[in-house]
C-alpha cells in the first residue's frame, strides 16, 4: 500500500519565521500528494495537492510545498507564520493500487508562538 | 451553504447502545466516505459509497454499517457500542477520480459511557 509519514509530532516556531512541515512517501508510481489542515474542534481543510508538473505547489493561506521525487519528500512551508496557522497538519496520498484510499499520515501539530 | 454537513455534532450514550450518524453533501460529488479519528488524531477510512456501491470496507467491526439511500448521503449505524468507539467520526466526499482531495464534515464526536 501507498503510504506517507510525518517525523515531527510536533513543530513551534515564532510568528514571522519561515515554517516548514515534513513528510515523506513511499508510493510505486507516480504519487498524488496532498496536505490539509485541521482546526480545533473542525473537519480536516484540504490546503495543497501535488499530481504533475511543477515541483512547488502553492495553495491556500500562502502555504506551499515542494515535490521531491529523489527524496521522496513533500514538505509543507509557509516563507513567514502566523500564530492563525497553529493547527493540525496532515499529509496524505491517494493509494492508487487499493481504491484511491486516501491515507494519511499521523499529523503534525504546528504552533507559532507571537 | 454547507458542502458536507453531518448531525448530531455530539452524541454521548451508553454501552450497549445503537445509534446512527447522518452525513450529506451539496457538492455532487459521486463518492462518500466515513473515517475515524481517535483520542491521538490518527485519521483510519472506515468505508465508501461510490454510486450507492460499497468499494471499501476496512477490517471495521461489523456492528458499524453504512447506508446510502442515494448519492448524496451516506449515514452510519452502529450496534452494540462499545467504549472503545468513542473518537470523532468525519464525513468526506470528493469525485472518485485520483487526483481529487477530500471534502469533509465537521465531525461527530462519540462518547460511549
Amino acid at each position: 500500500a501507498q503510504s506517507v509519514a510525518q517525523p515531527e509530532d510536533q513543530v513551534n516556531v515564532a510568528e514571522g519565521n519561515p515554517l516548514t512541515v515534513k513528510c515523506t512517501y513511499s508510493v510505486s508510481g507516480n504519487p498524488y500528494l496532498f496536505w490539509y489542515v485541521q482546526y480545533p474542534n473542525r473537519g480536516l481543510q484540504f490546503l495543497l495537492k501535488y499530481i504533475t508538473g511543477d515541483n512547488l505547489v502553492k495553495g491556500s493561506y500562502g502555504f506551499e510545498a515542494e515535490f521531491n521525487k529523489s527524496q521522496t519528500s513533500f514538505h509543507l512551508k509557509k516563507p513567514s507564520a502566523l500564530v492563525s496557522d497553529s493547527a493540525l497538519y496532515f499529509c496524505a496520498v491517494r493509494d492508487v493500487y487499493n481504491n484511491n484510499d486516501m491515507r494519511f499520515g499521523a499529523g503534525t501539530r504546528l504552533t507559532v508562538k507571537p | 451553504d454547507t458542502a458536507v454537513s453531518q448531525t448530531p455534532k455530539y452524541l454521548v450514550t451508553q454501552m450497549g447502545n445503537d445509534k446512527s450518524i447522518k452525513c450529506e453533501q451539496n457538492l455532487g460529488h459521486d463518492t462518500m466516505y466515513w473515517y475515524k479519528q481517535d483520542s491521538k488524531k490518527f485519521l483510519k477510512i472506515m468505508f465508501s459509497y461510490n454510486n450507492k456501491e460499497l468499494i471499501i470496507n476496512e477490517t471495521v467491526p461489523n456492528r458499524f454499517s453504512p447506508k446510502s439511500p442515494d448519492k448524496a448521503h451516506l449515514n452510519l449505524h452502529i450496534n452494540s457500542l462499545e467504549l472503545g468507539d468513542s473518537a470523532v467520526y468525519f464525513c468526506a466526499s470528493s469525485q472518485r477520480h485520483r487526483t481529487g482531495e477530500l471534502f469533509f464534515g465537521e465531525g461527530s464526536r462519540l462518547t460511549v459511557l
